[in-house]
């Protein structure tokens, strides 16, 4: 049981290039999610889908774009990638959300390097 | 924005002792949730808290919810160097997804 699977682990791009960073979870979860991490600012959410066929804007979504290709996939798109989105790229899936039990289940992370 | 802050930024204890962190929030929430991170890993998720509740416990964690203060604690009993790694708080309010704050970093040594 793969859990949440990123893809690529480490990325590094020029800046205006794009790039998707792929998300797949095997846990027949219906929401899933997509978070930043930079040091010193914990972790903060870009978008997020409740269930497949619907995406919602987080705190940060200036930037990106997303897709909930299907219930298992959700990939988050930079189209021109700037400086300020190097960071560590989380994604996460849980049952439910909202003001459910929404434990959430981490990939290992995707580490982006945009110069 | 982020809802939770967690306290001490930074904590180094020995084998054995007890760890304790805080954390408070701003905003009512349905559930509190703490996840740890090992370095260059994903979170995982350790134990959560709902509102009407007011300690949980799970094999060394304890968890404590005072809604009144807008705070909760996490503690670890008899630390392990196994334990060292990053704890972070998250909230649930009546948005859909978490809110983390920005951690406290946990060193145990031998």
């Amino acid at each position: 049981n793969a859990g949440v699977t990123q893809t690529p682990k480490f990325q590094v791009l020029k800046t205006g290039q794009s790039m998707t960073l792929q998300c797949a979870q095997d846990m027949n979860h219906n929401s899933m999610y997509w978070y930043r991490q930079d040091p010193g600012m914990g972790l903060r959410l870009i978008y997020y889908s409740a269930s497949e066929g619907t995406t919602d804007k987080g705190e940060v979504p200036n930037g990106y774009n997303v897709s909930r290709l299907n219930k298992r996939e959700f990939s988050l798109r930079l189209e021109s990638a700037a400086p300020s989105q190097t960071s560590v790229y989380f994604c996460a899936s849980s049952p439910t959300g909202g003001a459910g039990a929404n434990v959430l289940t981490f990939g290992a992370g995707s580490r982006l390097t945009v110069l | 924005s982020q809802q939770g802050e967690e306290d001490p930024q930074a904590l180094s204890i020995q084998e054995g002792e007890n760890a304790t962190m805080n954390c408070s929030y701003k905003t009512s929430i349905n559930n509190l949730q703490w996840y740890r991170q090992n370095s260059g890993r994903g979170l995982v998720h350790l134990i959560l808290i709902r509102s009407n509740e007011r300690e949980k416990h799970s094999g060394r964690l304890r968890v404590t919810l005072d809604t009144s203060k807008k705070s909760s604690s996490l503690l670890i009993t008899a630390s392990r160097a196994a334990d060292t790694a990053s704890y972070f708080c998250a909230t649930a309010n009546s948005g859909y997804a978490l809110n983390f704050g920005k951690g406290t970093s946990l060193l145990v040594t031998p």
